[in-house]
């Protein structure tokens, strides 16, 4: 099943604006949207935000999601150590019936 | 408390069988979409299967469709996927996630699985 697309890695620095992306498709992004989920290694993954910009209760408001036709951003604000992490998206795609990942994207904080 | 712990992994030759569970507490199931995703070790995220909350919709990844079945016990607030025909390219980290609200909102700590002769 073809998935979502996103950069492998980004690095910023400190306390700088770290903006990532994901690309989908009509059938998935640009139809319902997507969901971000943050993963520390050695843990399992934490939800971030689901439907481009609802953020689950707990989750900073540094973080924040928007989305532009078949593309999703998360975007996170003051970077700070505990911020790097694999991203990933998600969504349904109703072509498939089924959920697609991106490969997810691996965030240095320098 | 909710919790949503993992068992039933193992190490299993190939085209054998394995019978994952994933007890909740802290959430009733009729309120969730249960899924099952899958990490395989330094991959990325891959999603297996998912099921109302009243086990009436189910759905696969292609990857495992015909091989793979996911179940719920309401009664037991038990989630399963059985798995047959293993292959080595199963090998991964299997967790257990609730979707509520939005998205994946819950998840286990995972159970692994390794395929190997």
């Amino acid at each position: 099943q073809a998935g979502l697309t996103q950069p492998p890695s980004v690095s910023k620095g400190l306390r700088q604006t770290a903006t990532l992306t994901c690309t989908g498709n009509s059938n998935n992004v640009g139809d319902l949207g997507a969901a971000w989920l943050q993963q520390h290694q050695g843990h399992p993954p934490k939800l971030l935000s689901y439907r481009n910009n609802n953020r689950p209760s707990g989750i900073s408001e540094r973080l924040s999601a928007s989305r532009s036709g078949n593309t999703v951003s998360l975007t996170i604000t003051g970077l700070q150590p505990e911020d790097e992490a694999d991203y990933y998206c998600s969504a349904w795609d109703s072509s498939l019936s089924a959920w697609v990942f991106g490969g997810g994207t691996k965030l240095t904080v320098l | 408390q909710v919790q949503l712990v993992e068992s039933g992994g193992g190490v299993a030759q190939p085209g054998r069988s394995l019978r994952l569970s994933c007890a909740a507490s802290g959430i009733r199931f009729r309120n969730y979409v249960m899924h099952w995703v899958r990490q395989a070790p330094g991959k990325g995220l891959e999603w297996v299967s998912c099921i109302s909350h009243d086990g009436s919709g189910k759905y696969y990844a292609d990857s495992v469709k015909g091989r793979f079945t996911i179940s719920i016990d309401d009664s037991k607030n038990t989630l399963y996927l059985q798995v047959n025909s293993l292959r080595p390219e199963d090998t991964a980290v299997y967790h257990c996630v609730g979707e509520g609200g939005g998205a994946f909102d819950i998840w286990g700590q995972g159970t692994v699985v390794i395929v190997s002769s």
